[in-house]
């Protein structure tokens, strides 16, 4: 069965650091992973996708995810952080049906200036 | 802009109620989604519905249903609520052919 582990439940970086999100997965398949990020009482709005054309993907607000099946690792990271970027990411991925997307626990970001 | 809406807001009922929850779904998406997410922790899937047919489920008991309408507008309903169904409700459309979900903003359940 499809699962994700992100390592780390709060991650605190200063504003103008590297933001590095980690994320485990498992897979039985190729998967398609997810980065959603949720501020508070929002839903979740999805930051980038890996769906196998390219192992480093871009998304909004200047995230990028790189895919290493190596290490089936899917970790998030921005160069210089936001105050912003404060918030909560998740990391999931989709089950082998692409019916249901399985969360990781999330990791809460904290930017302090 | 995802264009999903959720209704209500916020809710609060009591232990052996029963609620419905109700989801606007994005023009041009064919499937919707529900996900339950309890404070702290990640969204769990609850249910998918493509062409107003259930099509897949998470672990939910079945006192956890849902509906969608042909306009893709969906619905959830919790009979019997339990406390543990205190959560925040998210519902997802999307499309099968680009494996894709756009959450809107949810529902707050409270079950007192």
């Amino acid at each position: 069965a499809q699962s994700v582990t992100q390592l780390g439940s709060h991650v605190s970086v200063s504003e103008g650091a590297l933001v590095l999100l980690r994320c485990n997965y498992s897979s039985s398949v190729p998967p398609y992973l997810f980065w959603y990020v949720q501020y508070p009482n929002q839903g979740l709005q999805l930051l980038l996708k890996y769906t196998s054309a390219a192992t480093l993907v871009k998304g909004i607000n200047g995230f990028e995810a790189e895919f290493k099946k190596s290490e089936t690792s899917f970790h998030l990271t921005k160069p210089s952080a936001h105050m912003s970027d404060a918030a909560e990411y998740f990391c999931a991925v989709s089950d082998m049906a692409g019916t249901a997307l399985i969360f990781g626990k999330g990791t809460t970001l904290s930017v302090s200036s | 802009e995802t264009g999903v809406t959720q209704s209500p807001t916020h809710l609060i009922k009591t232990r052996g109620q029963q609620v419905t929850l109700r989801c606007s779904s994005q023009s041009g998406h064919n499937t919707v989604s529900w996900y339950q997410q309890a404070l702290g922790q990640g969204p769990q899937f609850i249910f998918q519905y493509y062409r107003e047919e259930e099509n897949g489920r998470g672990n939910f008991p079945p006192r956890f249903s849902g509906l969608q309408f042909p306009n893709y507008s969906s619905e959830l309903n919790v009979n019997a609520l339990e406390l543990d169904d205190s959560a925040l409700y998210l519902c997802a459309s999307g499309s099968l052919d680009y494996n894709e979900q756009f959450f809107g903003p949810g529902t707050r359940l409270t079950v007192l």
